[in-house]
């Protein structure tokens, strides 16, 4: 089985400065796939960011990237130049090469001040 | 084009009660898969629809939990005699491809919530 752990329930940041939410996971698998949604008030989720794991390049998506660290299992996400639309629910989510369902952490509540 | 939709947006229901709630998926997407995400918790799969496959419904919580998807394309996810353990907000989320969910993006639909009182 995967288990996904996001250790921030929450976290603040202030409008133009940077964050990262943290992301752990345990698999067995060796060929998988990761991914970071936002889920704002609306409960619309939406795919920001998704790296393969048997790439070694971390991914970037405008202002977000991710910093993957397969040995250690860390798949952590930087957020810079914070914006107040930014405010949501961030999951980290898994998934096997060789399955589709998607294994999600409990989330981290990011709150972007003025 | 038009994303993921699900009706409805909220529905409150008594305990005891069945309800039923529908996915429309994006048009042309052969994958299909319901999600329950409760208070403070991340999504928990619930079943997967692939075409006209039989679904993968491992992750259905108890018999009282049903789904179908006609024509491989409407779903509908029901729940006999609900309880207050029900109320959550259920999420539908539809893919191109079924070969591995990291190949091609899940898009997923704003959600249903429900209270069971």
């Amino acid at each position: 089985a995967q288990t996904v752990t996001q250790s921030q329930p929450e976290m603040s940041v202030q409008e133009a400065e940077t964050v990262t939410l943290s992301c752990t996971y345990d698999t067995s698998e060796n060929n998988y796939y990761l991914f970071w949604y936002k889920q704002p008030p609306s409960r619309q989720m939406i795919l920001v960011i998704r790296q393969e794991a048997y790439k070694q390049q971390n991914a970037t998506e405008n202002r977000f990237s991710v910093n993957f660290q397969k040995a250690a299992k860390s798949f952590s996400l930087k957020i810079s130049d914070s914006q107040l639309g930014d405010t949501a629910m961030y999951f980290c989510a898994f998934a096997p090469n060789s399955g589709y369902a998607l294994n999600f952490g409990k989330g981290t509540s990011l709150l972007v001040t003025p | 084009g038009a994303g993921v939709s699900q009706s409805p947006s909220n529905k409150v229901t008594e305990k005891g009660k069945d309800v039923e709630l529908r996915c429309d998926p994006i048009s042309g997407h052969t994958a299909l898969y319901w999600y329950r995400q409760s208070l403070g918790q991340g999504l928990e799969f619930l079943i997967y629809f692939q075409g006209n496959s039989a679904p993968d419904k491992s992750g259905l919580p108890s018999d009282r939990f049903s789904a179908e998807r006609t024509g491989g394309s409407v779903s509908t996810l029901t729940i006999q005699r609900t309880q207050q353990e029900d109320s959550a907000v259920y999420l539908c989320a539809s893919s191109p491809r079924t070969s591995g969910a990291g190949v091609h993006e899940q898009f997923f639909g704003p959600g249903t919530r429900l209270t069971v009182l």
